[in-house]
């Protein structure tokens, strides 16, 4: 079965901190890969997207995400955390039909 | 570009009462739409996928009697929640796509749904 796992329920950085939010797939999964943020009682926002091209995926708000086919891995990182960067955060993969999600990671940024 | 939009972003209703929610696409022709529903703290559900001018496809587990989905044109799909109960409150979101981004959905604002 296709599935993404985001390792870490809630992750707590400092401000100015590298931001590491972590995300696998399983390798039925095709390579399409997707990092959301949700703010409060909104909906899904796009960071970026990972689409067969470069390995290295830039996004917006200074976020990046690298393909690693051999650890199965589509982490997100930041080298330095905001305190707009406080939010929910989910991993995608895209199945056959409908996108998969991880379970999410909130993000909490300390002052 | 890519927006869809959500009507009413806010809901709420006495139980036994049937809800609409209204989902656009706002400036491309979305083939297909997609309804989710997220509980507090979790991850999407997904409830059913509805292409334009077909009947929706139902996750397992979604009552479709329950949850009924019309996608009438190519910009507008409708949820609407029969006989509403408490247990139904959520947050309903939905996503579009269409035929030149197949292998990305486009999300709305969503949806916050309160029964009394």
């Amino acid at each position: 079965a296709q599935s993404v796992t985001q390792l870490g329920s809630h992750v707590s950085v400092s401000e100015g901190a590298l931001v590491l939010l972590r995300c696998n797939y399983s390798s039925s999964v095709p390579p399409y890969l997707f990092w959301y943020v949700q703010y409060p009682n909104q909906g899904l926002q796009l960071l970026l997207k990972y689409t067969s091209a470069a390995t290295l995926v830039k996004g917006i708000n200074g976020f990046e995400a690298e393909f690693k086919k051999s650890e199965t891995s589509f982490h997100l990182t930041k080298p330095s955390a905001h305190m707009s960067d406080a939010a929910e955060y989910f991993c995608a993969g895209q199945g056959a039909q409908k996108l998969v999600f991880g379970q999410g990671t909130r993000l909490t940024i300390n002052p | 570009g890519a927006v869809v939009s959500q009507h009413p972003s806010r809901v709420i209703c006495k139980s036994g009462t049937s809800v609409k929610i209204e989902c656009r696409s706002l400036d491309f022709q979305a083939t297909t739409m997609f309804w989710y529903r997220q509980f507090p703290k979790q991850s999407l559900m997904l409830m059913a996928t509805s292409n334009e001018g077909s009947k929706a496809t139902y996750e397992q587990g979604v009552e479709k009697d329950k949850f009924l989905i019309n996608h009438a044109s190519l910009t507008l799909s409708t949820l609407t929640v029969t006989s509403a109960h408490p247990e139904d409150s959520s947050f309903y979101i939905c996503s579009a796509r269409s035929s030149y981004s197949y292998n990305e959905q486009f999300f709305g604002p969503g949806t916050r749904l309160t029964v009394l």
